[in-house]
């Protein structure tokens, strides 16, 4: 079955500095990985998606690459701020469904100010 | 623009107790509709997923069903709850492959 894997513990960085999160998968080849942010107590909300046949995606200050012969993706955040202090989550097209997204545990990340 | 809605916020419901949770989508037509489950520090687990009306996928073994009455309506049930269905319920819609979420309903089962 499909598996994917974020970093369980806490990415703790300073103001300003560029926050990398990883998320590697397992027993697949996905169409596409998605990165969502989420807040304590809210809903997921869509940051980006990447295509297999993209190496890098960037959207202001967010740059996602994707390796699909490391079956890994890289999600950066350059300068950042105490506002993007969240958990981030990657997500997987579905191994049996396109309409399905298999999630990974998220990261969480702390920016001290 | 869309909006999704979901109701009640938060619900607090005794073991054996039903349980009825709504989710609606504005400004969109023939969304596929997704109910997941959080428990506190996890991922997301998909419980149900579904393409149309009364087309419902069910992701995981359980004491819960779902529903789809309406094209932009997405209900999530079950006749007696258990301790283990606690957790945050999150709705989401999609017209392409990214998902949008609602806020969410928190429940805990005592």
């Amino acid at each position: 079955s499909q598996k994917i894997e974020q970093n369980s513990e806490a990415l703790n960085i300073q103001e300003g500095k560029t926050a990398t999160l990883t998320c590697n998968y397992t027993n697949y080849s996905p169409a596409y990985l998605q990165w969502y942010r989420q807040d304590p107590g809210r809903g997921p909300v869509f940051l980006l998606l990447i295509r297999e046949n993209e190496k890098e995606k960037r959207k202001e200050r967010l740059k996602v690459t994707f390796d699909t012969t490391l079956k890994q993706s890289l999600f950066h955040i350059t300068a950042s701020q105490p506002a993007d202090s969240a958990t981030y989550l990657c997500a997987l097209e579905g191994l049996d469904s396109s309409y399905k997204l298999i999630f990974g545990s998220g990261t969480r990340l702390l920016v001290r100010p | 623009s869309q909006t999704i809605h979901q109701w009640p916020a938060t619900l607090v419901q005794p073991v054996g107790s039903p349980l009825s949770l709504e989710c609606t989508v504005e400004g969109t037509s023939n969304p596929n509709l997704y109910w997941y489950r959080q428990a506190a520090g996890r991922g997301l687990q998909l419980l149900f997923y579904s393409v149309g009306i009364g087309q419902i996928s069910s992701e995981v073994p359980q004491n819960l069903s779902a529903s789809r009455p309406q094209d932009r309506q997405f209900i999530l049930s079950s006749k007696k709850l258990l301790l283990s269905d606690s957790g945050f319920y999150l709705c989401a819609w999609s017209i392409g492959d990214e998902q949008y979420f609602g806020p969410g309903t928190r429940l805990t089962v005592t």
